[in-house]
């Protein structure tokens, strides 16, 4: 089976540190999600990859950054750090840039941010 | 950004009764629609991947139909289990976004 791990899964920081929230793959999967789950308003899209060194922004980019130096690792960097930024955030990957497949996903992480 | 949108947002439903919900979305720039479970304190899980317009695809007691045309999906859970209490989304996929719906919250009830 596929795993997608994400680094950590609870985090506490504080307002204007740069947090960074590693995710990485075990399936050679081309593509890779960052998502932000919130109440009421379901998964969003923050930033997607589907090779090494590119990046897409998804539907909510501001205040978030991604870097994908290699194919099973990609990582969304929060610059400084604001309280609007806490949240749950899934990892994900799909096998093809093209394909329909599925998307496995990491446990996600609780950022808390004071 | 696809608009997609599922209904009802929150469903009870005693233990051994039949449900369904929606997922609407555009039925233009379609390229495939995903039903995912997620079950508290766990990750998405892929329940279906439909394509085609007519798709149906069934799991044990879980099925999804697809209608490319009109631009829904249903999900339908036959005899409830406490087990399926989750929140089931839907996510469709166009050229190269993937947008998923709020979700539908089930709780079966004993």
């Amino acid at each position: 089976d596929v795993k997608v791990t994400q680094s950590s899964r609870y985090l506490v920081k504080r307002t204007g540190e740069k947090v960074f929230l590693e995710c990485v793959q075990d399936m050679d999967h081309e593509n890779m999600f960052w998502y932000r789950q919130d109440p009421g308003l379901g998964l969003r899209l923050i930033y997607f990859s589907y090779d090494v060194k590119m990046k897409e922004k998804g539907d909510i980019p501001e205040g978030y950054s991604v870097s994908r130096e290699k194919k099973e690792r990609f990582s969304l960097i929060l610059e400084s750090a604001s309280t609007n930024q806490t949240s749950m955030y899934l990892c994900a990957s799909s096998l093809l840039r093209q394909g329909p497949e599925k998307l496995f996903f990491g446990s996600g992480t609780q950022l808390s941010v004071l | 950004i696809l608009n997609v949108e599922q209904s009802p947002q929150s469903l009870h439903v005693q233990e051994g009764d039949s449900t369904n919900f929606t997922c609407s979305f555009p039925s233009s720039n379609f390229y495939a629609l995903h039903w995912y479970r997620w079950e508290t304190a766990k990750s998405p899980e892929a329940l279906f991947v439909m394509t085609l317009n007519g798709d149906e695809k069934k799991k044990g007691r879980i099925s999804a139909t697809l209608n490319t045309k009109e631009g829904y999906s249903y999900l339908y859970i036959k005899g409830s289990q406490p087990e399926d209490s989750a929140t089931y989304l839907c996510l469709a996929r166009g050229n190269e976004k993937l947008t998923f719906g709020t979700g539908t919250r089930l709780t079966i009830i004993p």
